[in-house]
């Protein structure tokens, strides 16, 4: 089975672009959360979408959101960037969120640079 | 925000000792997950115990969780240089959804041959 994949991975923007960043996620992983890396915050939860659906929301503004389509596949977007918005967003597919056992498979990430 | 704490920040250690990292976190959890991150890349998932479990192996991973301290651990026995990375405690919190994962500051661990 093909892992979790990201596009792009590496992507350069200017203050006050907007970015789409895109996932796809397992054959037959119907569950995509997304996360936000960075060195002074860490790993943190965006959000998670589940039969095109926003499940899930962490504590970010409202330039950042997401969707899910028919087939899982996941875009987050990020509007009016501002230079902290640098960080590697990780993208992770799991089964189903009812599970309580619930293995998520990250992917490789997608690094954003806000100039 | 983080959940919790991880110590060592940093471990660095000799090929074929054992590698101890602890975490701790603050809120009632439905279980307690250990990832490992390579240079930047995506996380790997290494293992997970639930809430009613104190102990639980996998190969050379060694996990512990104790509710009451609010507290975990994972050791790592014969290290390799290839367990060089950084590992993450990440728990899901006991109301927030099965797949919110709330990571700790994680711990750099480098394995010198």
């Amino acid at each position: 089975k093909a892992g979790v994949t990201q596009t792009p991975r590496y992507l350069i923007k200017t203050r006050g672009q907007q970015v789409t960043l895109s996932c796809s996620p397992i054959s037959g992983h119907r569950s995509v959360s997304w996360y936000q890396q960075t060195p002074g915050q860490g790993l943190q939860f965006l959000f998670e979408y589940f039969s095109e659906t926003q499940r899930n929301k962490g504590n970010f503004p409202g330039r950042f959101s997401g969707r899910q389509f028919s087939n899982s596949r996941s875009e987050m977007n990020v509007s009016t960037l501002e230079l902290g918005d640098s960080a590697l967003y990780l993208c992770a597919s799991s089964l189903a969120p009812e599970a309580t056992y619930n293995e998520q498979f990250f992917g490789p990430g997608t690094r954003l640079t806000v100039l | 925000s983080q959940q919790g704490e991880e110590d060592p920040q940093a471990l660095s250690i000799q090929e074929g000792e054992n590698a101890t990292m602890n975490c701790s976190y603050k809120t009632s959890i439905n279980n307690l997950q250990w990832y490992r991150q390579n240079s930047g890349r995506g996380l790997v998932h290494l293992i997970l115990i639930r809430s009613n479990e104190r102990e639980k192996h996998s190969g050379r991973l060694r996990v512990t969780l104790d509710t009451s301290k609010k507290s975990s651990s994972l050791l790592i026995t014969a290290s390799r240089a290839a367990d060089t990375a950084s590992y993450f405690c990440a728990t899901v919190p006991f109301s927030g959804g099965y797949n919110k994962l709330i990571f700790g500051a994680g711990t750099r661990l480098a394995v010198h041959p």
